[in-house]
């Protein structure tokens, strides 16, 4: 049973520190998403792959996030330096040419 | 830019009973519009698509319709059981393989 992996699931550090959340799509998937869920704003597209490539990050804040794909079988987010403000559940999620996409469990980031 | 609608406020409906959930947007219509389940402290898992030239799409007690003169789409579980309280999340395609979510309506039934 094919899944998409998240880790860590749970983060929890303070202001100021850096903070990589990893992803593993599932085998053969080309299109990687990343999400920021939270009670007020709902479920947001930070940024998304295809093929690898960086597609659109346009909704990430340039100044702190990055994300990477390093390879087909791994996706990072990076947050440097977090603030309380990026508390949320963060969603890696893949997809192959279907637009059926696949999530992970999320993981779960607060910053103190 | 796009602009998804969804009950804020809980459905509360019996078991047995058919739970229907809106889906309203305000702009283009979309080439596709999905439906995915999300339960607590899990990551949504995807239910249903139906593409703007089909009306209706079915999978066992579910059933979408999209009318795209209304900007509308619902959501029917018909039947519905306690198994199914979760939250209903509809999504849009937005083009270049984006999708936007809405907010979502949280889903309860009573046995």
């Amino acid at each position: 049973d094919a899944r998409v992996t998240q880790t860590p699931r749970h983060k929890v550090t303070e202001m100021g520190q850096e903070v990589t959340m990893r992803c593993q799509p599932i085998l053969g998937h080309n299109t990687v998403f990343w999400y920021r869920q939270t009670m007020m704003q709902g479920l947001e597209l930070l940024a998304y792959f295809r093929n690898r490539a960086p597609l659109d990050d346009s909704g990430m804040p340039k100044d702190r996030f990055s994300a990477e794909m390093p390879d087909a079988t791994l996706a990072t987010l990076k947050i440097q330096p977090s603030e309380p403000r990026d508390s949320a559940v963060y969603f890696c999620a893949s997809a192959t040419f279907t637009d059926t996409q696949y999530f992970g469990p999320g993981t779960r980031l607060t910053v103190l | 830019s796009q602009k998804i609608e969804q009950n804020s406020e809980a459905l509360n409906i019996q078991e047995g009973k058919t739970a229907t959930l809106t889906c309203n947007y305000t702009n283009y219509s979309p080439a596709y519009l999905q439906w995915y389940r999300q339960d607590p402290g899990r990551g949504p898992v995807f239910l249903l698509l139906i593409r703007e030239n089909e009306k209706e799409k079915r999978k066992e007690r579910l059933k979408v319709t999209f009318d795209t003169t209304l900007k509308q789409s619902l959501f029917h579980i018909t039947a519905s059981q306690p198994a199914d309280s979760a939250t209903y999340l509809c999504a849009l395609d937005a083009g270049g393989f984006k999708t936007i979510f809405g907010a979502g309506t949280r889903l309860f039934v009573k046995a």
